[in-house]
């Protein structure tokens, strides 16, 4: 079975950084790109970051661009993204998904990030 | 940025009755469009993908259709476990997706 375990949420300070972990079993991690999306109290998704199955190439959500960092280290089968910078509109649910020619599926059950001052 | 609109908001109907949901794309994303189904407390889950190719698992009542700029979510003889937020989903241009703001589906 497919599974995607997020952790690392919490609270986050304003202009602080957190650090969330994807841990991902049940499929061959390295030959799928990988990718985060969250979700805001009571809002729809919002596509976050991506990376590609080698992890040489990252792409951002205007947003967070310049202040968040995707990664992931395919020994271990964990996809990481490196929250620096945050914001207030950073609060949300974070969810990890595995990306297939677009679609994304499955996801995981999501980590909760809430900056505070 | 493709901007994705979908309408209505909240849509009620009744158990056994059919449900139609519309997402509109501000420009052309051919047939690269998802639908994922979203329930109170847990993660969205892919429905449709290709606009009509159901994911698996995925029961036959849910179809999808549509190309360009326009797409709908039939769901038809609606289940109780059917309520639940629905999300339309462009990926023609890789990998700046969007999404649409959501429907929720609401039984009347």
């Amino acid at each position: 079975e497919v599974q995607l375990l997020e952790s690392g949420g919490g609270l986050g300070q304003l202009g602080g950084s957190l650090r969330l972990s994807c841990a991902a079993s049940g499929f061959t991690f390295k030959n799928y790109a990988m990718t985060w999306v969250r979700q805001a109290p009571g809002k729809g998704l919002d596509w976050v970051s991506l990376v590609t199955n080698a992890g040489d190439s990252t792409y951002y959500a205007d947003s967070v661009k310049g202040r968040f960092t995707i990664s992931r280290d395919n020994s271990k089968n964990t996809l990481y993204l490196q929250m620096n910078s945050l914001r207030d509109e950073d609060t949300a649910v974070y969810y990890c998904a595995k990306e297939y020619y677009g679609r994304f599926d499955p996801w995981g059950q999501g980590t909760l990030v809430t900056v505070s001052s | 940025e493709i901007l994705m609109t979908q309408s209505p908001a909240t849509l009620s109907v009744s158990p056994g009755e059919t449900a139609t949901l519309s997402c509109r794309a501000s420009q052309s994303v051919s047939s690269s469009l998802a639908w994922y189904q979203q329930k109170p407390g847990q993660a969205p889950s892919l429905l449709i993908y290709g606009a009509s190719t159901r994911a698996t698992g995925i029961p036959a009542r849910f179809s999808g259709s549509g190309s360009g700029t326009e797409f709908t979510l039939t769901i038809s003889s609606l289940q109780s476990e059917d309520f639940a937020v629905y999300y339309c989903q462009q990926y023609n241009i890789w990998p700046q997706y969007t999404f649409g703001q959501g429907t929720k589906l609401e039984i009347k």
